[in-house]
């Protein structure tokens, strides 16, 4: 069974950037089937897509993220990870790592638990 | 970029109540439309996929319809463990994702 574990600190300061990490267990991350995405969600608020990566380094981003977002993967460690930079008070949210397909399954089929990033100094 | 919107945005209802959730987008989509719920504390969950498939495991009170722009999951008996936020979201622009505002259901 295909898990997904975000990681990270919980606490940024205000202009910082803020730095995830998700690890994959129980399947490969170089997969050529799947993309895998970030997604957050700030409190009181929706679901908002960050960007998605394939394993080949290609890399997607929101267009209202896409000048602060850099996401990237290590398939020697099974990872892909979210960096956000200039952080503010607004970037505050339970941050989800995901996985959807690429020509098949093209919906979020798998999530982490979601981990809280706060925003504060 | 494809927009979606869904409504409304809450509504209240009781166990027992039939449930529909609409969502629009703002260009033809096809069939690429995906529908979570999302509890608090949980990371969400796809209930329908492919704007009418049931995901395995789903009850099979919850089903989806609808193509091109305009979308609806349907709850037709609510049971306590609904209550929750709902959202679509379009695939058609893989890998690039837009999820709608979200539609809270609560108890009335």
């Amino acid at each position: 069974q295909l898990q997904l574990q975000e990681s990270g600190p919980g606490l940024v300061e205000p202009s910082e950037t803020l730095s995830l990490t998700c690890t994959v267990s129980g399947g490969s991350i170089s997969s050529s089937t799947y993309y895998w995405a970030w997604i957050r969600q700030p409190p009181g608020k929706g679901l908002e897509w960050i960007g998605s990566i394939y394993y080949s380094g290609s890399t997607y981003y929101n267009p209202s993220l896409k000048s602060r977002v850099t996401i990237s993967v290590d398939m020697s460690k099974n990872q892909f990870s979210l960096k956000l930079s200039s952080v503010t008070a607004a970037d505050t949210a339970v941050y989800y790592c995901a996985r959807h397909g690429r020509a098949i399954q093209l919906w979020l089929a798998y999530w982490g638990q979601g981990t809280l990033v706060t925003v504060s100094s | 970029d494809i927009q979606m919107t869904q409504s409304p945005s809450s509504l209240s209802a009781s166990v027992g109540d039939r449930v529909t959730i609409t969502c629009r987008a703002s260009q033809s989509i096809g069939g690429y439309l995906n529908w979570y719920q999302h509890q608090p504390g949980k990371a969400p969950q796809v209930l329908i996929y492919s704007a009418s498939s049931l995901q395995s495991g789903v009850p099979s009170r919850f089903s989806g319809s609808g193509s091109g722009t305009d979308f609806t999951l349907t709850i037709s008996s609510l049971q306590p463990e609904d209550f929750a936020t709902y959202y679509c979201q379009q695939s058609y622009s893989t890998p690039r994702l837009t999820f709608g505002g979200g539609t809270k259901v609560e108890i009335k």
